[in-house]
């Protein structure tokens, strides 16, 4: 079975400095992986996805992530952080069956400090 | 264009009620996927619908059902509504229903149950 781990409940960052959220999956197969962030009170906001091709994926809002299949991870990843990004991240993998449902981590909370 | 909908975005049920919640995708949108977000961990697939035919079903009881109209809108029924039921209900929509595609989310119902 599919299954993401997010080693990390909180990630602190000043603003202006890199910031890096862990992602580790187990999969059979080729991974289908997704970044989501999540505002309070909202729904979860699609930020990118690795499908196949280049390593460096570049998404919504600057964001970027690094798929490395021998290290079986795919960690996002922002050169400079904004207050504003603080929230909840979600890293998803897909399900390879006939639902393609998405298996998400427990979450990172991520807060940038002014 | 508009988001995914959902309706209502609060309610309050008391134990033992019966409960429906809507949603409307992405206008084109075929596929319609239903997750249960409990406070503090990752949404939890429940349902996944494409051409109104169910294509997936997470592990929850049959309590749980759902179903999807003509027009590609759904609704997700809960019976018999416990106290561990209280969470954020998630809706999804995508294009179609292949692993390549990411899922766009609605804003949620917010469904505590007493």
């Amino acid at each position: 079975a599919q299954s993401v781990a997010q080693p990390e409940d909180q990630v602190n960052v000043a603003e202006g400095n890199p910031l890096t959220v862990k992602c580790t999956y187990s999969v059979s197969g080729n991974p289908y992986l997704f970044w989501y962030v999540q505002y309070p009170n909202r729904g979860l906001q699609f930020l990118l996805k690795y499908i196949t091709g280049d390593n460096l994926v570049k998404g919504s809002y600057g964001f970027e992530a690094e798929f490395n299949k021998s290290q079986t991870s795919f960690h996002l990843k922002k050169p400079s952080a904004l207050v504003s990004d603080s929230a909840l991240y979600f890293c998803a993998v897909r399900e390879v069956d006939s639902s393609y449902k998405l298996i998400f981590g427990s979450g990172t909370r991520l807060l940038v400090r002014p | 264009d508009a988001g995914v909908t959902q309706s209502p975005t609060h309610l309050i049920k008391t134990r033992g009620q019966h409960v429906t919640l809507r949603c409307s995708p992405i206008s084109g949108h075929k596929s319609v996927s239903w997750y249960q977000q409990v406070l503090g961990q990752g949404p939890q697939f429940i349902f996944q619908y494409y051409e109104k035919e169910e294509r997936g079903r997470g592990n929850f009881p049959d309590r749980f059902s759902a179903r999807q109209f003509p027009n590609y809108s759904s609704e997700l029924n809960v019976n018999a509504l416990l106290l561990g039921d209280s969470a954020l209900y998630l809706c999804a929509s995508s294009g179609q229903a292949h692993s390549s595609y990411e899922q766009y989310f609605g804003p949620g119902t917010r469904l505590t149950v007493t």
